[in-house]
């Protein structure tokens, strides 16, 4: 099975901060990668697709980069509706994988 | 707008059986792979079981293999997880999401909740 490890399982940080997530794959998953967003209470968003393809309605502070084994999720400029948690996970062959999470906290 | 709604969750003793069901509307079902994603309170995501758009492929996590079954009914726009030999660790809202086989998930539903406790 593909493991997927994310860094850092927290991150505290400000409101316009730069925020980078880091996702590895334990083997190549090629581009078979999505990122989503999850509140306290609330399902899952999906936000990148594809490694790097924004999802319709996402705002364009999110980007997605990377293929292979090493991928990144970024938000450019933090917004208060920002703090929640994210989760990369891998399509690339069942069983399909999550990551663990990383949560952003407000510093 | 797409809507998957779930249900069939509830309280069951250790070793019981629990049948899942999602409705979905507000898309062409038969288009689409479908897959389960459960949470454990105060756990993260899991991925579950998927099945791709014909029930040609499904797909299965280590931890359910061999006691969970996904299906479909395509004529109903319905999907199913057929759960058998539970146990404790099963405990956790059990979600419905859109993706399976080659399309990625892309929407969820808001859950059912899974007890397994004596």
């Amino acid at each position: 099975d593909i493991q997927m490890t994310q860094s850092p399982s927290t991150l505290s940080a400000s409101v316009g901060d730069r925020v980078t997530i880091t996702c590895r794959a334990s083997q190549s998953i090629s581009s078979w990668l999505a990122w989503c967003q999850q509140k306290p209470g609330k399902a899952p968003k999906l936000l990148i697709y594809k490694a790097s393809s924004l999802e319709s309605g996402v705002p364009s502070r999110f980007s997605g980069s990377g293929s292979g084994t090493e991928f990144t999720l970024t938000i450019s400029s933090l917004q208060p509706d920002d703090f929640a948690t994210y989760y990369c996970q891998q399509y690339n062959s069942y069983p399909w994988t999550f990551g663990q999470g990383t949560k952003v906290e407000i510093k | 707008e797409v809507q998957l709604v779930e249900s069939g969750g509830g309280v069951v003793r250790p070793g019981g059986s629990l049948r899942l069901s999602c409705a979905a509307s507000g898309f062409k079902f038969d288009d689409y792979g479908m897959s389960w994603v459960r949470q454990a309170p105060g756990k993260g995501l899991e991925w579950v079981a998927g099945i791709n758009w014909n029930s040609g492929g499904t797909g299965y996590a280590d931890s359910v293999k061999g006691r969970f079954t996904i299906s479909r009914d395509n004529a109903k726009n319905s999907l199913y997880l057929q759960m058998n030999s539970l146990r404790a660790e099963d405990t956790a809202l059990y979600h419905c999401a859109r993706g399976g086989g080659y399309n990625h998930l892309d929407y969820w539903g808001q859950g059912t909740l899974v007890t397994v406790s004596s």
